[in-house]
Order: C-alpha cells, then sequence, then structure tokens
C-alpha cells in the first residue's frame, strides 16, 4: 500500500524559509513524480510544481517558480519543497501527492496525497 | 497557464438528488480532466481521470463526461458522504492547474 507522510508543521517568520519532506513507501518511488499542492486557509487548492523521481526534472508555477526548489532523495524515498523569501500569503496546508501516469501512459492525476503540512507564517 | 472556472460554487442538495457539477477550461484539454473530492482536514482523493474514467474504489454513482473545454461530474444519487468540496484540474499543461471548487452542502 502507498503511503506518503509529511514532515510536521512549522511556524517561520516573514522573509524566512521553509522545508517539508514528504516520505514514500509502497511501490518504488523512481517510477512517479511527486508534486505539491497548497491550500490556504478556507480557500481551494493551488498546484505548486512536481518532480520526476529518477531524473529530477521539475516543473513549477509561474508564480512561484523564483522562489520554490522541488528536489527529491532516491536513497530515503523522500521529496522536499523548499518555499524561500516566506509572507503571509504563503500560510497554508502544504501537500505531496504522487504523479500517476494511467496504463497506457497518456493520462497523469494525483492518486496518493501525503496527510498535509501546516506552514504558518507570522512574527 | 490554463484558467479552470468551476461552476456553481456552492450547491445544497438532498439525499438522493442527482447533482451536476460543471468545469469549464479557458482552451481546449481535449479530455485531460481530473475531479477530486475533498472533505473538510482531509486531503483529496481522486474520483475520476482522464474526463470519464472512474478512479479504483469509487462508488460507480460518480461518472465524469466531457472534452474540449466543457466537463461535468454527475453524482447519480447523492450519499450523506458525498457532501464536500469537489475540483476539477487539468492535465493537458505539465503546468496543472485546478479550478477553485464547488462546495456541495445539505440542503
Amino acid at each position: 500500500q502507498v503511503q506518503l507522510v509529511q514532515s510536521g508543521a512549522e511556524v517561520k517568520m516573514p522573509g524566512a524559509s521553509v522545508r517539508v519532506s514528504c516520505k514514500a513507501s509502497g511501490r518504488a518511488f523512481t517510477d512517479y513524480g511527486v508534486s505539491w499542492v497548497r491550500q490556504a486557509p478556507g480557500q481551494g487548492l493551488e498546484w505548486m510544481g512536481w518532480i520526476t523521481t529518477y531524473n529530477g526534472y521539475t516543473n513549477y508555477a509561474q508564480k512561484l517558480q523564483d522562489r520554490l526548489t522541488l528536489t527529491t532523495d532516491a536513497s530515503t524515498t523522500t521529496a522536499y519543497m523548499e518555499l524561500r523569501s516566506l509572507t503571509s500569503d504563503d500560510t497554508a496546508i502544504y501537500y505531496c501527492a504522487r504523479r500517476t501516469p494511467d496504463s497506457n501512459g497518456f493520462y497523469y492525476f494525483f492518486d496518493f496525497w501525503g496527510q498535509g503540512t501546516l506552514v504558518t507564517v507570522s512574527s | 497557464d490554463i484558467q479552470m472556472t468551476q461552476s456553481p460554487s456552492s450547491l445544497s442538495a438532498s439525499v438522493g438528488d442527482r447533482v451536476t457539477l460543471t468545469c469549464r477550461a479557458s482552451q481546449s484539454i481535449s479530455t485531460y480532466l481530473n475531479w477530486y473530492q475533498q472533505k473538510p482536514g482531509e486531503a483529496p482523493r481522486l474520483l475520476i481521470y482522464a474526463a470519464s474514467s472512474l478512479h479504483s474504489g469509487v462508488p460507480s454513482r460518480f461518472s465524469g463526461s466531457g472534452s474540449g473545454t466543457d466537463f461535468t461530474l454527475t453524482i447519480s444519487s447523492l450519499q450523506p458522504e458525498d457532501f464536500a468540496t469537489y475540483y476539477c484540474q487539468q492535465s493537458f499543461r505539465t503546468r496543472y492547474t485546478f479550478g477553485q471548487g464547488t462546495k456541495l452542502e445539505i440542503q
């Protein structure tokens, strides 16, 4: 059974950086990608970016690409999300999700999700 | 980026009702459209991928249709556990985007 387990809640000062981890268990880590999605309080889902686990290719949302870095460590089957220059607008629950292809490899979707990590940015 | 617009933003319905939620893309995305359900305090859950393919373990009362720019998610007979927020998401471009969500509430 696939599980994505994220690191715990964080409280950061404005201007700081945060790093959230997402440890995968179950099926082979390098067969899939990992996407990150965030949700501000009372708001909808915002896609942030994704990374391939076998070669580290990344694709970021345009509004975040200057502040966001996604990485993976295949030896520990863990993905990381680092967001820099935090403001109060970055206060949100951050989710990792497995990016999975359908059986024909044409369609991609997020079928397994982490439990979410609350990041609070406050002075 | 492709913009996804869902309507209505909220909907009140009763157990047993048939409901249809709508999602529109700002450009044609063929059938590269996924639907997710999210309940308060939980991570999203995949329901439908490729516009109309039911994900494993999802009840058959959920169905999706559409192609191009206009898509629908239909719940044929609402159950108490279906009251949640539903999001569409395009996978046509790998800068994925979500709709703003439709909150389905008990009438």
